[in-house]
């Protein structure tokens, strides 16, 4: 079957780093997505990653290892307004998306 | 640039009730359109995908359908709503099928 694993929860404090992982099960491959969602409102798109390596996109980057179905967002300089969920999204060979249930960030001060 | 609307922003339903939720998009042509539902706690689930003007495919079976009259307008529909079918409906765009989606503000709906 396919499958997104993501942590549930995660805490940072602001003005720190913080990793968020996400692996992956699919149907073939065509790109790995990240998501920011925050509550109560429509996910935005943050990154796509479909070759090995890192994606730098100012305080985001992204990450991608196709052989361990592997990816990570890190953010860094955590501000307030980090805190949201963020999603994890794999596309299959029919090319629809497979979503993780997300990672709630908690951004203490 | 490209934009995408969805109304009403939230509904609140009697079960058996029929429902029409309507999704357009401007600024752009010919895009792929989706109809996802976010349940709390999940993951967002693919219901509905158009590649094009009444080329609908359906990935669910459930008491829910799905229209595309024009290029930027996707319709979600349904006869008799379900308590199962509460949630968070969002319709999304893409340039082609292996781009990022962009997403719509949304639709809450509550069946009571």
């Amino acid at each position: 079957g396919q499958n997104i694993d993501q942590p549930t929860e995660m805490t940072a404090t602001e003005g720190a780093i913080v990793q968020i992982n996400c692996t992956y099960q699919t149907s073939g491959f065509n790109g790995l997505f990240w998501y920011q969602q925050h509550a109560g409102e429509a996910p935005t798109f943050l990154s796509y990653n479909v070759l090995d390596g890192l994606e730098e996109k100012g305080r985001f980057s992204s990450f991608l290892s196709r052989s361990k179905g592997y990816s990570y967002l890190l953010l860094k300089e955590l501000q307030m307004k980090d805190s949201a969920s963020y999603l994890c999204a794999a596309m299959d060979s029919n090319y629809q998306l497979i979503w993780g249930a997300g990672t709630k960030l908690i951004i203490k001060p | 640039s490209q934009t995408i609307h969805q109304w009403p922003a939230t509904l609140v339903q009697p079960v058996g009730s029929p429902l029409s939720l309507e999704c357009t998009v401007e600024g752009t042509s010919n895009p792929n359109l989706y109809w996802y539902r976010q349940a709390a706690g999940r993951g967002l689930q693919l219901l509905f995908y158009s590649v094009g003007i009444g080329q609908i495919s359906s990935e669910v079976p459930q008491n829910l359908s799905a229209s595309r009259p024009q290029d930027r307008q996707f319709i979600l529909s349904s006869k008799k709503l379900l308590l199962s079918d509460s949630g968070f409906y969002l319709c999304a765009w893409s340039v082609s099928e292996n781009r990022e989606q962009f997403f719509g503000p949304g639709t809450r709906l509550t069946v009571l």
